[in-house]
């Protein structure tokens, strides 16, 4: 069973910020908080991880409260092209395979 | 970033027929590599790990005598699908890890859209 928790579906206005919850309740210390896209049809994209510290790339930025139970994906400047289903995982660094849960379908509207 | 290929990217067959799936990882080595399965409107479902000169190991509820799964190299992973029936038509995903580099990244391939008729 998928360890997180995420709203089914979440609507965003383009140009605005995407701010995407995951409840992870029972995430372990040595497990991290992983997030992917999946555009329609295509395979899953990486987004962004992180352990303990917010996080911040070209893509997104991950908020981790201070006791990890949840966590928030922001996409600071939402396109039509970022309509993708984002899935929040949790899973350790060794390499090992992702349990995908239900995922939040993202639909950015004009 | 790294690429993982899918060939081929659909296939069309009739039921009883047996298909082959490649996935490639085209700039990196891969000593491990995952196959998912994803029915329409649903999540990524792991079937099996594929490992690198050995067998694969498969999630409980996959028969591995179906789904045949074959590592023989660092950069490629075969799933075979044997006597495929409808139920069996699904979006086929793998995904591989780049151990060479300090990346907790994995790389998707872009699926293959298996129709049984």
């Amino acid at each position: 069973d998928a360890k997180t928790t995420q709203p089914t579906s979440m609507d965003c206005a383009e140009g605005r910020a995407a701010n995407l919850p995951c409840n992870h309740s029972t995430i372990s210390g040595n497990e991290y908080v992983y997030w992917y896209r999946q555009i329609h049809s295509q395979g899953p994209q990486y987004i962004i991880h992180g352990l303990k510290n917010n996080e911040t790339n070209e893509m997104a930025s991950l908020i981790i409260t201070e006791d990890r139970k949840s966590s928030t994906l922001i996409l600071p400047h939402a396109t039509l092209r970022d309509t993708a289903v984002y899935y929040c995982i949790v899973g350790d660094n060794a390499g090992n395979m992702l349990t995908f849960g239900g995922g939040t379908r993202l639909m950015v509207k004009p | 970033g790294a690429v993982v290929s899918q060939h081929p990217s659909w296939v069309i067959c009739k039921s009883g027929t047996s298909v082959k799936i490649e996935c490639r990882s085209l700039d990196f080595q891969a000593t491990t590599m995952f196959w998912y399965r994803q029915f329409p409107k649903q999540s990524l479902m792991l079937m099996a790990t594929s490992n690198e000169g050995s067998k694969a190991t498969y999630e409980q509820g996959v028969e591995k005598d179906k789904f045949l799964i074959n590592h023989a190299s660092l950069t490629l992973s075969t799933l075979t699908v044997t006597s495929a029936h409808p139920e069996d038509s699904s979006f086929y995903i793998c995904s591989a890890r780049d151990l060479s580099v300090n990346s907790y990244e994995q790389y998707f391939g872009p699926g293959t859209r298996l129709t049984v008729t």
